[in-house]
Parts: structure tokens; C-alpha cells; sequence
């Protein structure tokens, strides 16, 4: 099965808080982990990606968190801030070969001031 | 910074009509996609492209759909006959080595 589960669907919260999240993949041959960011009417950029070799990638006030035997991994954002008011959606695929990217349904985040 | 560019920005035919999506992905990428995303939903993966021929294709890509890198910086997606439901974002995606960056889209509009 080739699903990526992604949830909240929605998510509100405050201005310096720490959004969170969740992604669940079912294809154990997956072994590369992105997660892009989406503005209205803009395409999919690239935020952080994690291959399963590590438990967590930081870059900036962007963090994945891995977790290989449960095939989950998150996303926390630090310091959250209005501009970050975007689509976020988890992604995965074998990175090894040319295979498409398999994403999650997405989740709207809002950063209230 | 390379980024992916793809053009037209939008897109309005009628059903039935042929229309190509053209993309210039990044100079030194090897690999390059298709993707749709219907308004609201997901991004959807289309078909992957490497060293000059189809590398892996989904359900969504079927006879209608076919792509081509005509030269050494386009790479076009043809829809042979549009559908109502082919209106959406197409997306163009190129990779170096596990990354794929995203151009800003076409929207297609079918009517």
C-alpha cells in the first residue's frame, strides 16, 4: 500500500508556539522523507527532508522527527510566526530511483499574531 | 538560485482540445516529473522521466497523457484530448540527488 496518512487536517495556533504535524506511511521500501511547504496559488517548496538512517533533522526553526519501527515522522515548527501560514505536506518515497513522490492529503496551518 | 520554470502560467481550452505543458527544470538534473493537484486536494504524482524515456507512471497517466524532452532544457507534458476533470494544477518537478524542487505550476482549466 502506497498511502501516507498526514493529520491534523487543520491547525490553529499562537503566535510563538509549536505546530506539530503527523505523518504514517505503509510501504516499508519508503526511505525518503520530505516535507514541503504550499502557498496559495504557488507550487511545493521544498522544507526538510529525512532518510531513515537518523531519529531527527533540524534546519532552522524546522525539525523532523523519525521513528522507523512505528513508520511515523512529524514535523515541529519553532518560534511559529504569521508567515508561516502556509499547506504543509509530508511526502515520501524511495529515494534511490526515479518513483514519484507520494504525499499526504496536507494540513492548513495558521499562525495567529 | 536554479529553480524550475514552467509556462503558461495558466491555461483555458476546451474539452476535447490538445494542450502542452512545457517545463524547464533545473540545468544540472537528471531526473524530472509530472504532478497534478485538483484545487484543494493533494499533490497527485503523474509519471517520472530519466534518461530520455518513461521511468514509472501512475493509474492517472494514461493514454491521453504523454511527456517528451523535445530538447536538452524542455520537458512537456501533452494531454491528447481534454476532460472536464483533467482541470487542475500541473506541476513540474526536477531532482539532483534525493531532492525534488518544484516549478510554480500551470493551471489548467478545461471548460
Amino acid at each position: 500500500q502506497q498511502q501516507v496518512k498526514q493529520s491534523p487536517q487543520s491547525l490553529i495556533v499562537q503566535k510563538g508556539g509549536i505546530p506539530i504535524i503527523n505523518c504514517a506511511y505503509e510501504n516499508t521500501a519508503f526511505d525518503y522523507f520530505p516535507w514541503y511547504q504550499q502557498f496559495p496559488g504557488k507550487g511545493p517548496a521544498l522544507l526538510i527532508a529525512i532518510r531513515p538512517d537518523v531519529s531527527e533533522k533540524k534546519e532552522g526553526r524546522f525539525t523532523i522527527s523519525f521513528n522507523k519501527s512505528a513508520k511515523q515522522f512529524s514535523l515541529h515548527i519553532m518560534d511559529s510566526q504569521p508567515g508561516d501560514s502556509a499547506t504543509y505536506f509530508c511526502a515520501a518515497s524511495r529515494g534511490g530511483g526515479a518513483d514519484g513522490l507520494t504525499f499526504g492529503k496536507g494540513t492548513h496551518l495558521i499562525i495567529q499574531p | 538560485e536554479p529553480e524550475v520554470t514552467q509556462t503558461p502560467s495558466h491555461q483555458v481550452t476546451q474539452m476535447g482540445q490538445e494542450v502542452i505543458l512545457r517545463c524547464v527544470p533545473i540545468s544540472n538534473h537528471l531526473y524530472f516529473y509530472w504532478y497534478r493537484q485538483i484545487l484543494g486536494q493533494k499533490v497527485e504524482f503523474l509519471v517520472s522521466f530519466y534518461n530520455n524515456e518513461i521511468s514509472e507512471k501512475s493509474e492517472i497517466f494514461d493514454d491521453q497523457f504523454s511527456v517528451e524532452r523535445p530538447d536538452g532544457s524542455n520537458f512537456t507534458l501533452k494531454i491528447r484530448s481534454t476532460k472536464l476533470e483533467d482541470s487542475a494544477m500541473y506541476f513540474c518537478a526536477s531532482r539532483g540527488h534525493y531532492e525534488q524542487y518544484f516549478g510554480p505550476g500551470t493551471r489548467l482549466t478545461v471548460t
